[in-house]
């Protein structure tokens, strides 16, 4: 199976700040890497499809990108409902389509 | 506008049986493949299955599979998880979510419901 590796495992930040999470595969997923935000007691949401393709009614603060292993998700401007806690997910080929194991984005 | 509303949830003893639900309104349930995803306290997302929009293919996570069944019944909208041989590491919040493309399973989630709790403990 195909693992995800995210990092930092937590990050604090400012409201006005720009912050990057980082995904890693252990294989090669293309594109297939999506990302999402889960504030706390809440469902996840998701933000960003196929690396990039950001989700509509997302704000464009959101950004994505990366292919093969490496991918990024880049928040500019933090607001203060952006903080939460944020996961990669890869979606190549056959299942299982496994997450990451989270990036806590904490207000400093 | 859609929804999901899972249900089932609750304590049960190591060894036995529960069956989650899933009830889907707002779009056209039969058009769309769903899955599974659990979150034990405190811990990240763990997907554990999905079904095709017509019930034909099954996929699960190695972490249960052999114990866990995921169906659905088009003609109620309705997704379920039938878990078997329930384990203390099976605790955690389930959560059903709607594939982001239609008949296609795209491997990532568009929808999610609130979650239903799992206890399993003696």
């Amino acid at each position: 199976d195909i693992q995800m590796t995210q990092s930092p495992s937590s990050l604090s930040a400012s409201v006005g700040d720009t912050v990057t999470i980082t995904c890693r595969a252990s294989q090669s997923i293309s594109n297939y890497l999506n990302w999402y935000q889960q504030r706390p007691g809440k469902a996840p949401m998701l933000l960003i499809s196929a690396a990039s393709n950001l989700q509509s009614g997302v704000p464009s603060r959101f950004s994505g990108s990366g292919s093969g292993t490496d991918f990024t998700l880049t928040i500019s401007s933090l607001q203060p409902e952006d903080f939460a806690t944020y996961y990669c997910q890869q979606s190549y080929s056959s299942p299982p389509y496994t997450f990451g194991q989270g990036t806590k984005l904490e207000i400093k | 506008q859609v929804q999901l509303v899972e249900s089932g949830g609750g304590v049960v003893q190591p060894g036995r049986s529960l069956r989650l639900s899933c009830a889907a309104s707002g779009f056209t349930f039969s058009l769309y493949a769903m899955h599974w995803v659990r979150q034990a306290p405190g811990k990240g997302l763990e997907w554990l299955a999905v079904i095709s929009y017509d019930g034909s293919n099954k996929y699960y996570a190695d972490s249960v599979k052999g114990r866990f069944t995921i169906s659905r019944d088009n003609s109620k909208n309705t997704l379920y998880l039938q878990m078997n041989s329930l384990r203390p590491e099976d605790t955690a919040e389930y959560y059903c979510a709607r594939d982001a493309l239609l008949y296609h399973s795209s491997g990532h989630c568009d929808f999610w419901g609130q979650g239903t709790p799992v206890t399993v403990s003696s």
